[in-house]
């Protein structure tokens, strides 16, 4: 495997669910992001991690739970969503995340398409 | 507070034709960069390019090419000859010190038809 990659690509699940989004890059990258893409909206900011430890969270409400174990891996878990949470949840990386730091880019993954029934 | 506007929701266009893809972003920031995403119907966004505040110079790289303008803020993408693999969307970004996030544009949907 090279790049980033998110599984599943697709999940259907109910409101009282509880499921989880999987993220692996293998890029040797120090940072880590959650975004979430909604039709006709622009890509949302949701979560960044630097060296496993999260250093942005955007509001976010607590039904998304975002764990780092380690620097290859970042998980979303999903409990009690809501039918406007159904979106394109990206996952990308970056060489690093810096207080000040705006240069790297972001390499994404595919992406998990979520629909909540 | 930093923004990014792309007033092209959708465009379409014969192959081979040329097309510009326009992009106005604000900052109070003196040092950012821009870039430029293209995202195909598989779903992963693909870098495309980085520019910093500080160099006007456009670029070009092969039927790809970007015009950075500071008097207008603006950070256009021009696609010489289109092909229909250019299909896609495509977005605008912006990456300043004082939002210390990477702002999006709401993307552009190229659509080039054969």
């Amino acid at each position: 495997e090279t790049g980033v990659t998110q599984t599943p690509r697709h999940l259907v699940m109910g409101m009282t669910n509880k499921k989880s989004l999987k993220c692996e890059q293998h890029l040797g990258h120090n940072a880590m992001y959650w975004y979430k893409q909604s039709a006709k909206k622009p890509l949302e900011l949701m979560f960044v991690y630097s060296l496993e430890e999260r250093v942005e969270n955007n509001s976010v409400p607590s039904r998304f739970s975002p764990e780092c174990p380690n620097s290859s891996h970042l998980f979303l878990h999903l409990h009690t969503l809501q039918p406007e949470d159904s979106a394109l949840y990206l996952c990308a990386s970056s060489q690093d995340y810096l207080a000040g730091d705006l240069y790297n880019e972001q390499f994404f993954g595919p992406g998990t398409r979520l629909t909540v029934l | 507070a930093q923004k990014v506007t792309q007033a092209q929701t959708e465009i379409s266009v014969v192959e081979k034709e040329d097309v510009t893809l326009d992009c106005v972003y604000e900052t109070r920031d003196t040092t950012y960069y821009l870039f430029w995403y293209k995202q195909p119907p598989s779903g992963e966004l693909v870098f495309l390019i980085r520019r910093n505040s500080f160099d006007e110079q456009n670029e070009i790289s092969g039927r790809y090419s970007w015009n950075f303008q500071k008097s207008t803020s603006s950070f256009n993408f021009t696609i010489t000859a289109s092909q229909v693999v250019d299909s896609a969307v495509y977005f605008c970004a912006l990456s300043s010190g004082s939002a210390r996030q990477l702002t999006f544009g709401s993307g552009t949907q190229l659509t080039v038809l054969p």
